[in-house]
C-alpha cells in the first residue's frame, strides 16, 4: 500500500528565505498533489503532477516531480508571512488519495 | 462552476449520541465524493469514498457509516459517537480525467463531550 512521508514536519524560517518541503513515497503513484491548508480551514489545492519530470510554478512555490526517485518537492523562494500554512502532498491513483503527514510552515519576519 | 457544501459547520456532540453530517456539491455530475477525517495536529485520514449512488467503499473499521442517496449527496453518521471521534471532517469530491484532483469542502468541526 502507498505510503508517503513529508519533510521537515515544522519549518520555521525567516522572510526572504529560501527552502524545500520534501515529499516520499512508497510505491508507484500515477499522480501527485500539493494542498495548503491554513489553519481552521479546509484544504486548498495548489498542483497537480501528472508524469516524470513534471514542473509548476505559482508564485513564490514550485513543484516538481521524479516518479524514478519516488520524490516530489516543494520550493519557496524568498517566503512571506502569507505563505505561513500547512502544505500537504499526496500520492495516489483513480479514485483515492494517501496524504502525507504535512508540513507545518511558519514564515517569521 | 462547481460548490461543495458541508453542515453543520461546527457540532458539539456528547459521547453515545448519533451523528448526521451532510456534504453536497452543485455543479458537476456523477462525481466521486470522499470523507476524510483530521485529528487536531495531525493528517488526513480517509474514511469512506464513493464513486456512485449506494456505492461506498469503507477505508478503516470503526461505527461510522456513510450513505450517498443521491449523485451529488454524501452523509456520514454514527449510532453512538466515541470520544477519538472528535475532529474536523472534510468532505471532498473529484471527476475522472488525467488528474482525479480534489476539491474539499469547508469542514465540520466535531467535539465529543
Amino acid at each position: 500500500e502507498l505510503k508517503v512521508e513529508q519533510n521537515p514536519l515544522f519549518l520555521s524560517m525567516q522572510e526572504g528565505k529560501n527552502y524545500t518541503i520534501y515529499c516520499n513515497y512508497s510505491t508507484t503513484s500515477d499522480r501527485l498533489y500539493w494542498y495548503r491548508q491554513d489553519p481552521g480551514k479546509s484544504l486548498e489545492s495548489l498542483f497537480v503532477l501528472l508524469s516524470n519530470g513534471a514542473v509548476k510554478q505559482e508564485g513564490r512555490l514550485m513543484a516538481s516531480l521524479d516518479t524514478k526517485a519516488r520524490l516530489s518537492t516543494l520550493h519557496i523562494t524568498a517566503a512571506v508571512h502569507d505563505l505561513s500554512a500547512t502544505y500537504f502532498c499526496a500520492g495516489g491513483a483513480t479514485n483515492k488519495l494517501i496524504f502525507g503527514t504535512g508540513t507545518l510552515l511558519a514564515v517569521q519576519p | 462552476s462547481q460548490t461543495i457544501h458541508q453542515w453543520p459547520a461546527t457540532l458539539v456532540q456528547p459521547v453515545g449520541s448519533p451523528l448526521s453530517l451532510e456534504c453536497t456539491v452543485e455543479g458537476t455530475s456523477n462525481p466521486n465524493l470522499y470523507w476524510y477525517r483530521q485529528a487536531a495536529g495531525r493528517g488526513l485520514q480517509l474514511l469512506f469514498y464513493s464513486v456512485g449512488i449506494g456505492q461506498i467503499s469503507s477505508e478503516v473499521p470503526q461505527n461510522l457509516s456513510a450513505s450517498r442517496p443521491q449523485d451529488r449527496q454524501f452523509i456520514l453518521s454514527s449510532k453512538k459517537l466515541l470520544l477519538s471521534d472528535s475532529g474536523f471532517y472534510l468532505c471532498a469530491w473529484s471527476v475522472g480525467g488525467a488528474s482525479y484532483e480534489q476539491y474539499f469542502g469547508p469542514g465540520t468541526r466535531l467535539t465529543v463531550t
